[in-house]
């Protein structure tokens, strides 16, 4: 079946633009992660979604930051007033209730210029 | 919060050698490790993981073995081959926990 899928690929701005970056979860999955992936770096939480609960924000770097996911499926993250240092990769993945597995997207390359 | 640390940071390693990476983690809860294989410009995958009821666990080439005392979980690659090159990320979540925190990546390179 379909796997995670992220757009755009590729994402170049200039510093002070808002940018969106959608994640689409393989379908009945009912968690989905942001994850942050800088240059040679491990991978950074960002956000977590479970279903109907409150998402879990506690990763979010700053106010600049925030993440919706609509109707337990497709999710965005917004970056506002977008900095040098939000360069990333930014990668989402999905899972279902009973498992650990998180399956990864192809990400979203984040150029801040 | 949780702390993963993971070495080495780069590896190379003769076709048929074997790969040992060690990843050490801070919060005693912790009791699920996964590893994840991210080859250049792909993402990240699942290719072992390990619970804390278990010492070891083996598929075919990989293995990781967890010391809960020690706190530090490894992943072993016997056999190496080319296409074992790849980014390799260490994980610790607490089972019920909302989010995993990834090593730094080790990255493989087999020498053919």
């Amino acid at each position: 079946g379909a796997g995670v899928s992220q757009s755009p690929s590729n994402k170049v701005t200039e510093k002070g633009k808002d940018v969106e970056l959608r994640c689409d979860p393989i379908s009945g999955h009912t968690a989905l992660y942001w994850y942050r992936q800088s240059l040679g770096q491990g991978l950074e939480f960002l956000i977590y979604f479970q279903g109907n609960s409150a998402p879990d924000k506690s990763g979010l770097p700053s106010d600049r930051f925030s993440a919706e996911r609509t109707g337990g499926s497709v999710s965005t993250l917004t970056i506002q007033r977008t900095q040098q240092e939000d360069s990333a990769v930014y990668l989402c993945a999905s899972t279902w209730g009973g498992s650990y597995e998180q399956y990864f997207g192809p990400g979203t390359r984040l150029t801040v210029t | 919060g949780e702390n993963v640390e993971q070495h080495p940071s780069t590896l190379s390693v003769q076709e048929g050698d074997s790969a040992v990476i060690k990843c050490t983690y801070s919060d005693s809860a912790s009791n699920y490790f996964p590893w994840y294989k991210q080859e250049l410009g792909k993402r990240p995958q699942l290719i072992i993981d390990i619970r804390s009821n278990v010492g070891e666990k083996k598929d075919q080439r990989i293995a990781v073995t967890l010391n809960k005392t020690a706190k530090h979980f490894s992943l072993h690659i016997t056999e190496t081959q080319p296409e074992d090159s790849a980014v390799y990320f260490c994980a610790a979540s607490t089972e019920g926990a909302n989010n995993l925190f990834f090593g730094t990546g080790t990255r493989l390179t087999v020498i053919p």
